[in-house]
């Protein structure tokens, strides 16, 4: 069955303290990896997609990383405007199934 | 500016009383979907649609239905709302893009902001 785990549940960093999150998954055959960022009262919002293990993508202090089995967000000297809950999503290319399998997040603090 | 606007955002209802949220997108989107969202459950998949007047079940189809007359529209209704259907819930759409090794990408979505919905 196809699964999605995330981890920590929450974290808590200072200002400038670098960090990563985790997504581990198990699916058939990955399609994608996806990461989103979810601030509290509003819907989740598209970071990056990853495709095949060893790809890699960045954004301002976020990058994204791939294995076979796991993903990693990397936080760089975080600020407090980067808290939010982060999603993990992945969707599996076995038969014509295009929904996506969902983490439950990683809530991030980041105290100034 | 792309965006996906649902309505209401806010709802207090009683159980029965029939209820529809609306959703629309502004980006010519084939792909749009119903989520909710809910503590300790995650994101769940309602209904998806690839395009006008093709529509499917996601995980949580039980006790809603959708209609895609239009493209840009896609709206969810409660025909007869239960107090299990209180929730967060969330409208996304998406191209459906092509990725490298050929399959369809709907993983790219586009969120609205939410609708809070409690049913007495």
């Amino acid at each position: 069955e196809d699964q999605v785990t995330q981890s920590p549940e929450a974290l808590r960093l200072q200002e400038g303290e670098s960090s990563s999150l985790n997504c581990s998954y198990t699916v058939s055959g990955l399609r994608g990896l996806f990461w989103y960022r979810q601030d509290p009262g509003k819907g989740p919002e598209f970071l990056f997609t990853l495709y095949s293990a060893g790809e890699e993508k960045e954004k301002e202090r976020l990058k994204a990383t791939l294995t076979k089995k796991e993903s990693f967000l990397h936080i760089t000297a975080p600020k407090p405007e980067d808290s939010a809950t982060y999603l993990c999503a992945v969707q599996d290319n076995a038969g014509n199934n295009r929904k996506l399998i969902w983490g439950l997040g990683t809530s991030l603090a980041v105290n100034p | 500016e792309a965006q996906v606007t649902q309505n209401p955002r806010y709802l207090i209802t009683v159980t029965g009383k029939k209820l529809t949220v609306t959703c629309s997108q502004n980006m010519n989107h084939e792909y749009m979907s119903w989520y909710r969202q809910d503590p300790g459950l995650g994101l769940r998949q309602i209904y998806y649609s690839m395009n006008v007047e093709v529509t499917d079940k996601g995980d949580v189809p039980e006790g809603y239905k959708v209609s895609r007359k239009e493209k840009r529209n896609f709206p969810l209704i409660l025909e007869s709302p239960s107090p299990n259907q209180t929730s967060l819930y969330f409208c996304a759409s998406s191209r459906l893009g092509r990725t490298s090794g050929g399959g369809i990408n709907t993983g790219e979505l586009f969120f609205g902001e939410g609708s809070r919905l409690t049913v007495l």
